[in-house]
């Protein structure tokens, strides 16, 4: 198995720039996440889906922020425009939600570290 | 809201001594916990699990508790090595099971 597949693994751009990050998550896997890390606020839960729809999105921080998952196997997270306080590293995460909507063991990716000068 | 809270860190430890990392959590009735840990430069990894009251989750040397009377679930090892030095996250399911809420972290220094 192969794992959650995040791309690209570092991204550098200037303030105003567009950035998108991706991710694939673990073949069978119905529930994805996305996550931002920061030395300040820690690990934060910026959005969730469950069979590609957004179920949670209280945690994107502002409308600059916007993902989507078109499809099981596919979700990006896009900042535009991008600043540099979005500097910080990106998680995706993807896990099984059984019966009754309980959630399984999360998966995590290597993460997109993210740097807006 | 439900929250998870460690200790702050870093914990500095030599090898083979004992590790205690805190973690206290609130919570409406008694959520799955977890111990995720990130070594450097990677994703988070799931260290341990207990899902119920006074269950005990163990993986790798590491174990840990889940006591509801003091609403804890500290981590603990024997004898820590220099590849244990990495991130450790305490972690809860919300109240709907929908999704984990993370603390903070603690990182964890292991010198030879």
């Amino acid at each position: 198995d192969a794992g959650v597949i995040q791309s690209p693994r570092h991204e550098v751009t200037e303030m105003g720039q567009e950035v998108t990050l991706r991710c694939k998550p673990i073949s069978g896997h119905n529930s994805l996440f996305w996550y931002r890390q920061t030395m300040m606020r820690g690990l934060e839960l910026l959005i969730y889906f469950n069979n590609n729809v957004p179920i949670d999105d209280s945690g994107m921080p502002e409308d600059r922020f916007s993902a989507k998952m078109p499809n099981a196997s596919f979700s990006t997270l896009k900042i535009q425009p991008s600043e540099p306080r979005d500097s910080a590293v990106y998680f995706c995460a993807s896990s099984k939600r059984g019966g009754g909507g309980l959630l399984h063991e999360q998966y995590f990716g290597p993460g997109t570290r993210l740097t807006v000068t | 809201g439900d929250s998870v809270t460690q200790m702050e860190g870093p914990v500095t430890l030599s090898e083979e001594a004992f590790l205690t990392i805190n973690c206290t959590y609130t919570a409406t009735g008694y959520p799955s916990l977890f111990w995720y840990v990130q070594y450097p430069g990677e994703g988070l990894q799931l260290l341990l699990k207990a899902t119920k009251a006074d269950d005990k989750g163990s993986n790798k040397g590491f174990e840990a508790t889940y006591r509801k009377e003091t609403t804890s679930f500290h981590l603990e090892k024997g004898s820590v090595q220099v590849s244990d030095s990495a991130v450790y996250f305490c972690a809860l399911f919300n109240q709907a099971g929908t999704a984990l809420i993370f603390g903070k972290g603690t990182t964890l220094s292991v010198s030879s």
